[in-house]
């Protein structure tokens, strides 16, 4: 069984860098295919993609977001990290993390989200 | 603005078909990229519907259908239940801005 959860703080200040820790279980980062990435959605709005990680480690980040984002993994403790940096108040938003479903880019398991809001 | 435009709202009556449609252009679903679609119900995360374009997870019923052409891509669900009233949303690769894709989502509401 895959699940798949977020963590990190749910009040930011604008300016301040965000961290989001997605913590899964029932498959392997390491194994071929696999990816884990993270989608945003403000409130009453719809998705936006993040960013991805492969097996490989390979990234992959979304391009009007590219210079404030970094995704690391920790194979070991079942891990995928996501930082942005620079938060203002339109970053508010839920962010879920989710699993790539192997051989497709889509995304098959999803956690429940964390509510982040950027307020001062 | 999402690249890909859904239309805000559908709705339809139980055991009627809907259909939700997804439209792009030549650097995204034209390209040849495949499309997913989720389904968000109120207060939850999104769940996997459709991926490739036509393909249905395990115990997502048969209800529910996907299709592509050209530059556009439709959802279908037929014998339409109240539990189906939810958000649904279509994702593609978009090669010009070399990232994954969302639509703006469309509200099904069952009457």
């Amino acid at each position: 069984q895959i699940t798949l959860k977020e963590s990190g703080p749910t009040l930011v200040k604008p300016t301040q860098t965000l961290t989001l820790t997605c913590t899964f279980s029932g498959f392997s980062l390491s194994a071929n295919g696999m990816g884990v990435g993270w989608i945003r959605q403000p409130p009453g709005k719809a998705l936006e993609w993040l960013a991805l990680i492969y097996w490989d480690d390979e990234k992959r980040y979304s391009p009007s977001l590219k210079t404030r984002l970094t995704i690391t993994k920790d194979t070991s403790k079942n891990q995928v990290v996501l930082t942005m940096t620079n938060m203002d108040p339109v970053d508010t938003a839920t962010y879920y993390c989710a699993s790539r479903r192997s051989g497709s880019e889509s995304f098959d398991y999803w956690g429940q989200g964390t509510l982040v809001t950027a307020s001062s | 603005q999402s690249v890909l435009t859904q239309p805000p709202s559908v709705s339809g009556a139980p055991g009627q078909r809907v259909t939700i449609s997804c439209t792009g252009s030549s650097s995204n679903i034209g390209a040849g990229y495949v499309v997913h679609w989720y389904q968000q119900l109120p207060g939850t995360a999104p769940k996997l519907l459709i991926y490739d374009n036509t393909n249905r997870p395990s115990g997502v019923p048969d209800r529910f259908s996907g299709s592509k052409s050209g530059t556009s891509a439709s959802l279908a669900i037929t014998g339409l239940q109240a539990e189906d009233e939810a958000d649904y949303y279509c994702q593609s690769y978009d090669s010009s801005l070399s990232g994954w894709v969302f639509g703006g989502g469309t509200k099904l509401t069952v009457l």
